[in-house]
């Protein structure tokens, strides 16, 4: 159990819907990344927050967007959905901004399907 | 752009063989590498890393080599077991963390 909490596991959905995807991460890590993986595909890079704030911007679509609460849970929000955003969303966590000291721990993701 | 790729999608070895699992980058400016492993259902979890300054960095039945003048990067493990059945990705670390695809090792008593 590596700690990071992803939810709803499974998610079903119709095209054109919006659909959010929760994250909390491990106690006392700062800093919550968000992964896409479709199918063949590596981990794509969506976003990172540390301690509230955007720190980095990857291949994320206008239509997705994110934030970070003062909790520290992360939210994923995916609007406007096509069938192509059918996918494994990852969370992951790390206790620091930077991945030398302190390696990504992952949740089991979210698993989208788009109808 | 595909800046870590594994181009070998599966691989399958005897139990008690060696596994090597190979990754290739693009980007020279990468300064930190991490193997992590994913068995279904779950997300990855960290296995291995490697900083740029280093060539090999070993961890009981896993080894990590780095060549790069070559860019690549592999992961031997020795001897193989049923349990290392998995998906391995390569990560490289530019800015932000780069995953490569992913191999499907099999391992087979």
């Amino acid at each position: 159990d590596s700690g990071v909490t992803q939810t709803p596991k499974h998610l079903i959905t119709a095209t054109g819907q919006r659909v959010t995807l929760r994250c909390s991460p491990r106690s006392g890590d700062l800093s919550v990344y968000w992964y896409q993986q479709s199918l063949d595909q590596g981990l794509q890079f969506l976003i990172q927050y540390y301690n509230g704030e955007e720190r980095a911007k990857g291949n994320i679509l206008e239509r997705f967007s994110a934030q970070q609460f003062p909790d520290l849970h992360s939210e994923l929000n995916l609007s406007s959905l096509e069938l192509g955003d059918s996918a494994l969303y990852f969370c992951a966590s790390s206790d620091t901004g930077d991945i030398y000291n302190s390696p990504l721990h992952f949740g089991n993701g979210t698993r989208l399907t788009v109808t | 752009d595909q800046q870590v790729k594994q181009n070998s999608p599966s691989l399958s070895v005897q139990e008690g063989r060696i596994s090597i699992l190979n990754c290739d980058y693009t980007n020279s400016m990468f300064d930190y590498f991490l193997w992590y492993k994913k068995y279904p259902a779950e997300g990855p979890t960290f296995l291995i890393s490697i900083s740029s300054i280093k060539d090999k960095n070993e961890d009981g039945r896993f080894t990590v080599f780095l060549n790069k003048s070559a860019k690549h990067l592999s992961l031997h493990i020795v001897p193989s077991q049923p349990g290392d059945s998995a998906v391995y990705f390569c990560a490289a670390r530019g800015g932000k963390l780069i995953f490569g695809q992913g191999t499907e090792l099999s391992v087979k008593p």
